[in-house]
């Protein structure tokens, strides 16, 4: 039980265009969904918090206009990066917690490439 | 402000045991966790310690001291497959269950 999934795994976009990145709670349902960044060799680093139903809250650092957060259901958020940049280019990794419960459960994460 | 600091690298032989230290400093400090992540992949939870004392798992064993700030994962009967980076991560309540990462510790098992 309490797996999470990512979609897709690997992109590479060009620079200029908008990415979307799914994550899915697939055998419980997760009020909240966290949307990490990791640079090579770098730890996670938290991007930003999202609740279903409300807005997502964001990290110091993380601009919200760029990185979009919508949770719409129980068991899925999206991040898409907007206008994207090399510099943007990063492994994301989202993870789950069901009501109640302290565990985050992680997805397998998505490599963005963008050229 | 808030620190939680690891070794960069640790290197060990395959058999022997290997201990992972990671110190912080926060405020509001709930609870510690460990994960293993291997390159590449997302990392998956090792344990979970919120209570001063040792929690062991199989080849795995996780300590925590509140006071001092403190904790360690001990990994026993190492394999080359543990070889990943191990990350310790705090767990405060109070900033909606967030946890912040620690920098990661690099093991490489060798023969």
């Amino acid at each position: 039980g309490a797996v999470v999934s990512q979609h897709p795994s690997r992109v590479i976009c060009k620079s200029g265009t908008s990415v979307k990145i799914e994550c899915r709670s697939l055998d419980f349902q997760a009020t909240t969904m966290f949307w990490y960044r990791q640079f090579p060799k770098q730890s996670l680093m938290l991007m930003a918090t999202s609740n279903e139903g409300s807005k997502a809250t964001y990290e110091q650092g993380v601009e919200k206009d760029k990185f979009l957060i919508n949770h719409a259901s129980l068991t899925l958020s999206t991040l898409t990066v907007t206008s994207a940049h090399p510099e943007d280019s990063s492994f994301y990794i989202c993870s789950a917690s069901m009501t109640g419960a302290y565990e985050q459960y992680f997805g397998p994460g998505t490599r963005l490439t963008v050229t | 402000g808030q620190n939680i600091d690891q070794p960069t690298e640790m290197t060990a032989t395959e058999g022997a045991i290997v201990q992972i230290n990671c110190t912080y400093q926060t405020s509001g400090f709930n609870g510690l966790f460990w994960y293993q992540q291997h390159a590449g992949e997302a990392p998956t939870f090792l344990s979970y310690n919120v209570l001063d004392g040792l929690e062991e798992k199989g080849r795995f064993s996780s300590f925590l001291s509140r006071s001092k700030g403190y904790s360690y994962l001990l990994l026993k009967e190492l394999q080359m497959k543990d070889s990943a980076s191990y990350l310790c991560a705090w767990f405060h309540t109070g900033g909606g269950n967030k946890l912040t990462f620690g920098t990661g510790t690099q093991l490489k098992v060798e023969l």
